[in-house]
């Protein structure tokens, strides 16, 4: 079953400190992944994609990394600011017309 | 802005009403999605159309409808509400329809309560 799997769930962090989310997933055969933030409220806006061949991406503070043999992805989040405070969703792409999957979220909370 | 416009931003009903929920996509862009986000939920997949034409269903329960105008903009009709309908409804659009790469581009949603 193709699925997409983030951890943790949520998250608290001071300003000024350094997290890393994590996204597994299953969905085969992979064409990209790509992580969005989701501010409360409103729609998720994309923050990086990752292809096949792409093992890491930087988007300013935004890391995201890829390791397609593993099927695991992690967005790392440097020097936090309280605007960090959102949901990272990641979303998984299949190839040939396969759907879209999206994972449940990860909820960050970064504190002043 | 993302350039995807939902209305309205609220919405408040009863059971066993029907709505009514709409959607105009970025300029130019043909593929419109629809998501339902319930509290602390993931987005699920509901409907996809692309100029005019349905492409693909997801989770979409038989009371939901949708459709494509010429014009591109879209609606959703949800009817013979239930208690668990209320969500965030989410719209997006996107230049393309279905490719690998493509971005989708997301309205700030409709918040369905139903009473």
């Amino acid at each position: 079953k193709n699925q997409v799997e983030q951890s943790p769930q949520s998250l608290i962090i001071l300003e000024g400190k350094n997290c890393t989310l994590q996204c597994n997933y299953t969905v085969s055969p992979f064409s990209n992944l790509r992580w969005y933030k989701q501010d409360t409220g409103r729609g998720p806006v994309s923050l990086t994609i990752m292809t096949f061949s792409e093992n890491t991406k930087s988007n300013g503070r935004y890391t995201a990394t890829l390791d397609a043999d593993t099927k695991q992805s992690s967005l790392h989040i440097t020097a936090s600011q309280l605007s960090d405070s959102a949901s990272y969703i990641c979303v998984v792409k299949g190839t040939g017309g396969f759907k879209t999957i999206f994972g449940a979220g990860t909820r960050l909370f970064v504190k002043a | 802005d993302s350039g995807v416009t939902q209305t309205p931003k609220h919405l408040i009903t009863a059971t066993g009403q029907r709505v009514t929920l709409r959607c105009s996509p970025r300029s130019g862009d043909l593929s419109v999605y629809w998501y339902q986000q319930s509290l602390d939920q993931g987005l699920q997949f509901l409907i996809h159309y692309y100029n005019g034409e349905e492409r693909a269903k997801g989770n979409i329960l038989e009371r939901f409808s949708a459709q494509q105008f010429p014009d591109l903009h879209s609606e959703l009709n949800l009817s013979s509400l239930e208690l668990g309908d209320s969500a965030l409804y989410f719209c997006a659009s996107s230049a393309t329809t279905g490719e690998a790469v493509e971005k989708l581009f997301f309205g700030s949603g409709t918040q369905l309560s139903v009473l």
